[in-house]
């Protein structure tokens, strides 16, 4: 049992390129989430699921797009990369029932040049 | 929407020594007060939780708190251990729906030994 597992590790990017992000989990969770984390800042949500074939919009949507094509996979994509998204990329899992915990992975460290 | 703060930012303490964290929310409507432990290199990590019906909750040296009336909630770690440097977040949710976390932006705390 892995729980949230991420790829890749690290990555640099140059302005302007493009990459996807992958997150898989293997507990069954219908919920699923993409964070970034920046300094001083916390973490901020991206982009969620609520199940397979379902994406919607958080706090910072712009310059990225995700799929959730396999109930247990959830991709975050980035068309052209900008420095501003230098972070470091969490993605999380959880259940629909109380309480709703998420289980993080180990995260994505992106540096865009 | 849902805005959480968290202080102090930093805070160091002498081994045995207790820590106290302090958060504070926005929206009345938020039920669930989960805390994550980040340790450096990994994903954040749920150490406890309460819900908006319990004034308090604890779990050996780690107990949080909770006044609705006031809007805040509180970590407090007892005869703390070098292993208890992390950052630490504090989270607030509606526990419905997608049950979207918004974090605060974390305290990085340090046990001296």
């Amino acid at each position: 049992n892995a729980g949230v597992t991420q790829t890749p590790k690290f990555r640099v990017l140059k302005t302007g390129q493009s990459m996807t992000l992958l997150c898989a989990q293997d507990m069954n969770h219908e919920y699923m989430y993409w964070y970034r984390q920046d300094p001083g800042m916390g973490l901020r949500l991206i982009h969620y699921s609520v199940g397979e074939g379902t994406t919607a919009k958080g706090e910072v949507p712009d310059g990225y797009n995700v799929s959730r094509l396999k109930k247990q996979n959830f991709l975050l994509g980035l068309e052209s990369a900008a420095p501003s998204q230098t972070s470091v990329y969490f993605c999380a899992s959880s259940s629909t029932r109380f309480p709703p915990t998420q289980y993080f992975g180990p995260g994505t460290r992106l540096l865009v040049l | 929407g849902e805005n959480v703060e968290q202080h102090p930012s930093t805070l160091s303490v002498q081994e045995g020594d207790s820590a106290v964290i302090k958060c504070t929310y926005s929206d009345s409507a938020s039920n669930y007060f989960p805390w994550y432990k980040q340790e450096l290199g990994k994903g954040p990590q749920l150490i406890i939780d309460i819900r908006s019906n319990v004034g308090e909750k604890k779990d050996q040296r780690i107990a949080v708190t909770l006044n609705k009336t006031a809007k805040h909630f509180s970590l407090h770690i007892t005869e703390t251990q070098p292993e208890d440097s992390a950052v630490y977040f504090c989270a607030a949710s509606k526990a419905w729906g997608a049950n979207n976390l918004f974090f605060g932006t974390g305290t990085r705390l340090t046990v001296i030994p």
